[in-house]
């Protein structure tokens, strides 16, 4: 049971670049989130799914696509990478339909610089 | 909208001292309450959590009350170690909506 994991762990992008990161989780929740850290401004919600087959915007979605492949796997796409997006992005998963008591659980994250 | 206000950092205590991270929130309805933690290089933990008022949340020796009257989930322990160096984030669901979180408050315990 690995719980949420991401791909890559680090990576280096050129502005105008783009690329996909990966989260996959085994724990057969409903629901997964994409969320950004930045120093000093804790985590924001950039996408969320609460169901295969539905997507939502959080916080910051302004430079992202996501894309629920199934119900183990939330990808999230940046288009044109820009140095604004330099972050380090952590993916979750929680059952979300068991009301809020519920745990969310996180991947240990995707260190992305862009240059 | 919901929102969470936690101490800014970062804290820096001896070993064996006592520790308070304040957390305030603001939330329509009755929000369930978190603390997660995170460790150096690694993804957020949950540490405890809260899902109605005058509920206490425990574990590793940490504590937090839901205290609706005063809108507060303040995080106690009372001797910290080296090991709970760390960065600890107060957040709060209401509802099926995902969680909020505060911006994450710095502790550093030094032997």
């Amino acid at each position: 049971n690995a719980g949420v994991t991401q791909t890559p762990k680090f990576q280096v992008l050129k502005t105008g670049q783009s690329m996909t990161l990966q989260c996959a989780q085994d724990m057969n929740h409903n629901s997964m989130y994409w969320y950004r850290q930045d120093p000093g401004m804790g985590l924001r919600l950039i996408y969320y799914s609460a169901s295969e087959g539905t997507t939502d915007k959080g916080e910051v979605p302004n430079g992202y696509n996501v894309s629920r492949l199934n119900k183990r796997e939330f990808s999230l796409r940046l288009e044109s990478a820009a140095p604004s997006q330099t972050s380090v992005y952590f993916c979750a998963s929680g059952r979300l339909a068991g009301g809020n008591t519920d745990t969310q659980y996180f991947g240990p994250g995707t260190r992305l610089t862009v240059l | 909208g919901n929102s969470v206000t936690q101490m800014e950092g970062p804290v820096t205590l001896s070993e064996e001292a006592f520790l308070t991270i304040n957390c305030t929130y603001t939330a329509t309805g009755y929000p369930s309450l978190f603390w997660y933690v995170q460790y150096p290089g690694e993804g957020l933990q949950l540490l405890l959590k809260a899902t109605k008022a005058d509920d206490k949340g425990s574990n590793k020796g940490f504590e937090a009350t839901y205290r609706k009257e005063t809108t507060s989930f303040h995080l106690e322990k009372g001797s910290v170690q080296v090991s709970d160096s760390a960065v600890y984030f107060c957040a709060l669901r209401g509802g099926n909506t995902p969680l909020v979180f505060g911006k994450g408050t710095r502790l550093s315990v030094i032997a």
